[in-house]
């Protein structure tokens, strides 16, 4: 079946803007990563939904991140006023387990802050 | 905090030959740890699952350890190929954290 799916799978955009990174799950898939990847870097947690539970937003970097879970499905990652220190590659992972374990992860969206 | 130590240098070892590659991890006891491959551009992908009751699992080629008194996995590849050639992860427990991964490099 179709695995995670990312898009855009890469985006430029310049110092000061808003963006959007759109994440589809796995279908029937409970649980949604947000993880955020620097050059030669490890993966640095974000948020993760959990069904109709409040999401643990306690990776979050600063306020300038937010995230939504629609319809327990779809997400959206947005950072508002991008910085340079942005620029990462963005994955989303979801799971059919609450216990954060065989996480599925998408391509990821490569995003480049000028 | 937690904190996890990969291999921070990359691994080249002959085809063949044995990969041994180590996790440890400090300040907490995770009840798991996960292993996960990345390839580059892509996103991680999972191989294994160890408890801590289980001392030793394995999957085809790989096995996996768990020293729960060290704090310590380890994950081989027996019989390596070039196409195991990755970056592999490791993940402790139900903590959000994984480790930076250490590079393989199997050459033939």
């Amino acid at each position: 079946g179709a695995g995670v799916s990312q898009s855009p799978s890469n985006k430029v955009t310049e110092k000061g803007k808003d963006v959007e990174l759109r994440c589809d799950p796995i279908s029937g898939h409970t649980a949604l990563y947000w993880y955020r990847q620097s050059l030669g870097q490890g993966l640095e947690f974000l948020i993760y939904f959990q069904g109709n539970s409040a999401p643990d937003k306690s990776g979050l970097p600063s306020d300038r991140f937010s995230a939504e879970r629609t319809g327990g499905s779809v997400s959206t990652l947005t950072i508002q006023r991008t910085q340079q220190e942005d620029s990462a590659v963005y994955l989303c992972a979801s799971s059919p387990i609450q216990a954060h374990n065989e996480q599925f992860f998408g391509p990821g969206t490569r995003l480049t802050v000028l | 905090s937690q904190k996890i130590e990969q291999n921070s240098e990359a691994l080249n070892i002959q085809e063949g030959k044995t990969a041994t590659l180590t996790c440890n991890y400090t300040n907490y006891s995770p009840a798991y740890l996960q292993w996960y491959r990345q390839d580059p551009g892509r996103g991680p992908v999972f191989l294994l699952l160890i408890r801590e009751n289980e001392k030793e699992k394995r999957k085809e080629r790989l096995k996996v350890t768990f020293d729960t008194t060290l704090k310590q996995s380890l994950f081989h590849i027996t019989a390596s190929q070039p196409a195991d050639s990755a970056t592999y992860l490791c993940a402790p427990g139900n903590k959000l954290v994984f480790g930076a991964g250490t590079i393989l490099r199997v050459k033939s």
